[in-house]
């Protein structure tokens, strides 16, 4: 079992504000780091794939870095808004990148 | 219009049955994923399939089994030997070296 680990479980922000949250994973055997948005009542969806150490991928007012030597990868929010407001999960993929083992989420919640 | 279908969103099944949830994907995506979340859990994986006749466990296969006889599906068994199946059910496909696609999922309850 791939230990992935999301922290922290949940956090509230205030509208307006900025925010970030990790995700760490085993570094051995490294392919791919994904990162998805699940909102309420909707099915998962990607933000990001990242596969190389020290990228940056960026998608309107969220952001990604990775850090595969250490095994971390951050996600960033700025401005956040309620629309931002969802549970946030990384995936590693390993070797091949066929096997996806999820982290158990990062829960947001943007206050107006 | 391309996506990834699961049916039914609710099941309700008595205990000692067997039931079947359906995925189909016409992404022509080569893998595809079945997981399992729980209350205050993140996603675990029960199998997963790169490609057509071929399926590897993931991380919770007791008490399930799946088949991958086509491409464009994958379907989950929750046999009686699953102890606890009442829980929501993901089903995934994905293309190499690219994002998974999620269905809208099953749920679950054991009556």
């Amino acid at each position: 079992i791939l230990n992935v680990e999301q922290s922290p479980q949940s956090l509230h922000v205030q509208e307006g504000d900025s925010t970030n949250f990790t995700c760490s994973f085993p570094s051995s055997n490294f392919y791919a780091l994904h990162w998805y948005r699940w909102e309420t009542a909707k099915s998962p969806e990607a933000l990001f794939v990242m596969t190389l150490n020290g990228d940056e991928k960026k998608k309107g007012r969220i952001s990604a870095t990775l850090n595969t030597k250490e095994g971390y990868s951050y996600l960033y929010i700025k401005g956040s808004q309620p629309e931002d407001s969802a549970t946030y999960l990384c995936a590693l993929g390993v070797s091949n990148d066929y096997k996806l083992s999820f982290g158990a989420g990062t829960t947001v919640t943007v206050r107006a | 219009d391309g996506g990834i279908t699961q049916s039914p969103k609710y099941l309700f099944r008595k205990e000692g049955q067997n039931v079947t949830l359906s995925c189909e994907q016409n992404l022509n995506h080569d893998a595809m994923y079945w997981y399992r979340q729980d209350p205050g859990q993140g996603l675990r994986l029960i199998y997963y399939s790169q490609i057509v006749n071929d399926f590897q466990k993931g991380d919770i296969a007791e008490g399930y089994s799946v088949s991958r006889e086509k491409k464009e599906s994958f379907p989950l068994t929750v046999t009686s030997a699953q102890k606890n199946p009442t829980a929501f059910y993901l089903c995934a496909s994905k293309g190499a070296s690219t994002e998974a696609f999620f269905g809208q999922g099953t749920r679950l309850t054991v009556v």
